[in-house]
């Protein structure tokens, strides 16, 4: 088992639909959780970072975490073609520890 | 805003070459990273760095290594290049601070070995 799993895509959304993205995780000791986007020849940005159980947003972005499942979801609303790229779950132990674990990603397409 | 800054976005090297790749940040964070990305495999770390003159390996840390002489600077090295090294490289940092932070990225650099 993979420590972070992500369905690979590629996921595609109509523009204005809700584009949800899913994670799991096996550690159960994971303190933080990262969902980083990235386009096509470029270097991962981070969109949001979540730490407790529930829901997070941020504009158009909200990150669900639920540790008790080792799940952790984001959600995309009125997706825009420019929202179009593959996007990253990252798990951290958290404390002292450093590594952080990214998962193999998942490609978002949003048709116009 | 976090700058992490790669010494160059491609590269094109021979088998057997040693090979440098620096990374610069300027936000005095304790940590640093190199991973290489290919397709289908995510990201992989190789190297990591949480002070000076220190370092931990990654997962994947046969044929490489790194040096930290100072704090903002983290460079990987590679031994003796070999066409299966041929990758993206990326480099991040993160501040170890209090509570849990994300790793902050630079622009990447596209290494082909011939």
């Amino acid at each position: 088992q993979k420590e972070v799993e992500q369905n690979s895509g590629p996921l595609s959304v109509p523009e204005g639909a809700i584009a949800s993205l899913n994670c799991t995780y096996s550690d159960r000791g994971s303190q933080s959780f990262f969902w980083y986007r990235q386009y096509s020849g470029k270097s991962p940005e981070l969109i949001m970072s979540i730490y407790s159980n529930g829901d997070k947003e941020d504009g158009r972005f909200t990150a669900q975490l639920n540790k008790a499942s080792q799940y952790v979801s984001l959600l995309i609303r009125d997706s825009q073609p420019s929202d179009s790229a593959t996007y990253l779950c990252a798990v951290n132990r958290g404390g002292g520890y450093q590594k952080v674990t990214f998962g193999t990603g998942t490609k978002l397409q949003v048709i116009p | 805003d976090v700058k992490v800054t790669q010494s160059s976005r491609y590269l094109v090297k021979r088998t057997g070459e040693k090979v440098f790749l620096e990374c610069v940040q300027d936000m005095d964070h304790e940590n640093m990273f190199w991973y290489r990305q290919d397709p289908g495999l995510g990201l992989r770390l190789i190297y990591f760095s949480y002070d000076v003159k220190m370092k931990e390996k990654g997962d994947i840390p046969e044929g490489y290594s790194v040096s930290r002489e100072k704090k903002e600077r983290f460079s990987l090295i590679l031994e003796s290049a070999s066409t299966n090294q041929t990758s993206m490289y990326l480099c991040a940092c993160r501040n170890r601070g209090i509570g849990n932070q994300p790793q902050h990225f630079g622009d990447g650099t596209r290494l082909s070995i011939l």
